[in-house]
């Protein structure tokens, strides 16, 4: 397996529903990240980790609770979701975060594709 | 406010021809321009990047080019292969971190 890998793909859940969407990374990286992306939007960062420590919250509402328990899986919670928050959520991942001039390009999973009824 | 800005939603080539796909910023903090490319059902790819104190970077069929006292970028495709049809995302780097600020893409089409 190589890359940035996403689960589920698609996931369509209610607003009372819980889910939790999962990123993990074999290109043995130190931050990982959560990105929204809605339709003809940009991407908007939500949270960043570094070596499993959250550095970044955009913002964010309390209805989505991220976990980094080790530096190759990120996961985001999802509970009592809106309309919407319908979206494509991307994983990305980097060598490292905030250490350095040197630019590190974010490697990017596939998203999942989350609909909320 | 968006600090990134790609003003146009699509852009359609011929084939051979060149493509070029514009951002406008207007941070001066940020260090570092990257474009990235994405397929369909696909996540986004690295495509190029310049450094805050470049006026060009090229690789292959791509260049990039900055003018900062515009604070514009473009990426010029050529030749334009129908494989480039993808959308294009423009980033920055805020300056001392790894954190990107996108553009809203542009939807390239190649037309052989």
């Amino acid at each position: 397996e190589t890359g940035v890998t996403q689960t589920p793909r698609h996931l369509v859940m209610g607003m009372t529903n819980k889910k939790s969407l999962k990123c993990e990374q074999h290109l043995g990286h130190n931050a990982m990240y959560w990105y929204k992306q809605s339709a003809k939007k940009p991407l908007e960062l939500m949270f960043v980790y570094s070596l499993e420590e959250r550095v970044e919250n955009n913002s964010v509402p309390s209805r989505f609770s991220p976990e980094c328990p080790n530096s190759s899986h990120l996961f985001l919670h999802l509970h009592t979701l809106q309309p919407e928050d319908s979206a494509l959520y991307l994983c990305a991942s980097s060598q490292d975060y905030g250490t350095g001039n040197l630019l590190q390009p974010q490697h990017f999973g596939d998203g999942t594709r989350l609909s909320i009824l | 406010d968006q600090q990134v800005k790609q003003n146009s939603p699509s852009l359609s080539v011929q084939e051979g021809r060149i493509s070029i796909l514009n951002c406008d910023y207007t941070n001066s903090m940020f260090d570092y321009f990257l474009w990235y490319k994405k397929y369909p059902a696909e996540g986004p790819t690295f495509l190029i990047s310049i450094s805050s104190i470049k006026d060009k970077n090229e690789d292959g069929r791509f260049t990039v080019f900055l003018n900062k006292s515009a604070k514009h970028l473009s990426l010029h495709i050529v030749p334009s292969q129908p494989g480039d049809s993808a959308v294009y995302f423009c980033a920055a780097r805020v300056l001392y971190g790894n954190k990107l600020v996108f553009g809203a893409g542009t939807i390239l089409r190649v037309k052989s």
